[in-house]
C-alpha cells in the first residue's frame, strides 16, 4: 500500500459526458502528478500540482483539468468525453517536486 | 521531447533465470526510477538512482545509473513466479519546464516459467 488513495476504482459511463477522480495523496506529501495509461502509449504525464499550484504540464487535452485543494487531495475533471479516453488514470504523490513519485490504485474509465 | 526507449518489450523465462532490461533516453536525465506494475495496479517503486554510475541492489534486483546519464539498466537475478508483471522506467530531466515530470519507458513484460 502505497498510501495514495484514488476514487472511484472504476467508473463505466457514456460519450460525452463528464467524470470527476478524486485522489488523496500520502499524508505530508505536497506533490500530485496525474497519468493516464491505455494499452497503446503507456503511462503518460498529464499535469502535477504542487501545495495547490499548478506546477508542470504534459499532453492534457483541453478537455481535461485539474485541480489541487487546501486539504491536498486533488481532482482530474474529464469532460465530452470519447471513447478513446477510456484508460486508467494513475495519480502519484511526492513530498515535493523533484522526489520520488508513490502511485496510487488507480482508476479504470471506461467510455461506452 | 524527451523519450525513452525500454528493451526489450518482452521476456520468457524459467524459473531460476537471471533477467537484463535496459531503457535509454534521447536526453540526460538526473534520476531514473524502475517501478514494477501488477494487472490492474499503480506502479510499485523498486529502485531510485540519483547519481551518474550509480549502482543499487534491492534484494535480487540491482540498477545502474548509466555514466552518460542518459541510460539505466535493471537486472533480476534468480527469478520467481511472482517477478512476473510490468517493468518500467522512468527518468526524470533537469529543472525547467520538466520540473518532476517524469518520463516513462513503454515497459517490458516479464513472464517466468515455473
Amino acid at each position: 500500500d502505497s498510501g495514495v488513495t484514488q476514487t472511484p476504482k472504476h467508473l463505466i459511463t457514456a460519450t460525452g459526458q463528464r467524470v470527476t477522480l478524486r485522489c488523496s495523496p500520502r499524508s505530508g506529501d505536497l506533490s500530485v502528478y496525474w497519468y493516464q495509461q491505455s494499452l497503446d502509449q503507456g503511462l503518460q504525464f498529464l499535469i502535477q500540482y504542487y501545495n495547490g499550484e499548478e506546477r508542470a504540464k504534459g499532453n492534457i487535452l483541453e478537455r481535461f483539468s485539474a485541480q489541487q485543494f487546501p486539504d491536498l487531495h486533488s481532482e482530474l475533471n474529464l469532460s465530452s468525453l470519447e471513447l478513446g479516453d477510456s484508460a486508467l488514470y494513475f495519480c502519484a504523490s511526492s513530498l515535493a517536486g523533484a522526489d520520488t513519485q508513490y502511485f496510487g490504485p488507480g482508476t479504470r474509465l471506461t467510455v461506452l | 521531447g524527451q523519450q525513452l526507449n525500454q528493451s526489450p518489450q518482452s521476456m520468457f523465462i524459467q524459473e531460476g533465470e537471471d533477467v537484463s532490461m535496459n531503457c535509454t533516453s534521447s536526453s540526460i536525465f538526473n534520476t531514473w526510477l524502475w517501478y514494477k506494475q501488477d494487472p490492474g495496479e499503480g506502479p510499485v517503486l523498486l529502485i531510485a538512482l540519483y547519481k551518474a554510475g550509480e549502482l543499487t541492489s534491492n534484494g535480487r534486483l540491482t540498477a545502474q545509473f548509466g555514466i552518460t546519464r542518459k541510460d539505466s539498466f535493471l537486472n533480476i537475478s534468480a527469478s520467481i513466479p511472482s517477478d512476473v508483471g510490468i517493468y518500467f522506467c522512468a527518468g526524470r530531466g533537469a529543472g525547467g519546464t520538466s520540473y518532476g515530470k517524469l518520463t516513462f519507458g513503454q515497459g517490458t513484460i516479464l513472464t517466468v516459467h515455473p
